[in-house]
């Protein structure tokens, strides 16, 4: 079946503007993540979403991050007034269960000018 | 939080040659999972190996988790097994999220 997907696969921005990253987890899969992979900081969790429970945001860098996912499937990460060291390359996965293997989408690299 | 050491941080092989890739963790994991980064930065999956020894092909992994390290262990290899391999550990508290070591880098040389 389909993997995770992410759109864009890759993003070029101005510092200061918004940018929304999407997910789309395997069918079935009720736990979502998001990573962030940037030469500096390796793999970092930014965040996390199981079924209908609170997310675990306790990774966001900061304020100008969020997320939020609908239905219980796709998800958006939402990046405001963007800085240079946004760039990185930001990862989507999901599980079955929040328990299991993590299974990880391509990535959209952003590039904040 | 868990910390995640893997060594060697590089290694280069001829193609046909065998190496072992090591994980070491600071605290007790309920997931241990290795992962292969292509070059295109795609992460794929290796193993789910919590404990015990699974293998796949040329690929195997060990996991003793008493004594808190993971092993994997890549035989006979290829040039398409370059790239970086990232053993990635749940614990220290946490239920899910993945703490990830900084990689090995491969380089196979034909």
């Amino acid at each position: 079946g389909a993997g995770v997907s992410q759109s864009p696969s890759n993003k070029v921005t101005e510092k200061g503007k918004d940018v929304e990253l999407r997910c789309d987890p395997i069918s079935g899969h009720t736990a979502l993540y998001w990573y962030r992979q940037s030469l500096g900081q390796g793999l970092e969790f930014l965040i996390y979403f199981q079924g209908n429970s609170a997310p675990d945001k306790s990774g966001l860098p900061s304020d100008r991050f969020s997320a939020e996912r609908t239905g219980g499937s796709v998800s958006t990460l939402t990046i405001q007034r963007t800085q240079q060291e946004d760039s990185a390359v930001y990862l989507c996965a999901s599980s079955l269960r929040g328990q299991e293997t993590q299974y990880f989408g391509p990535g959209t690299r952003l590039l904040v000018l | 939080g868990i910390q995640v050491e893997q060594s060697p941080p590089d290694l280069i092989l001829q193609e046909g040659a065998n190496s072992t890739l090591r994980c070491n963790f600071s605290d007790s994991v309920n997931n241990l999972q290795w992962f292969h980064q292509n070059p295109w930065g795609q992460l794929i999956n290796l193993f789910y190996i919590p404990s015990g020894t699974k293998q796949n092909g040329r690929l195997s992994a060990t996991t003793v988790a008493t004594e808190r390290y993971s092993l994997l262990y890549i035989s006979s290899s290829q040039t398409t097994d370059s790239g970086v391999y990232f053993c990635a550990v749940e614990g220290g508290g946490s239920n899910y999220k993945l703490t990830f070591g900084k990689g090995t880098l491969l380089t196979v040389n034909p």
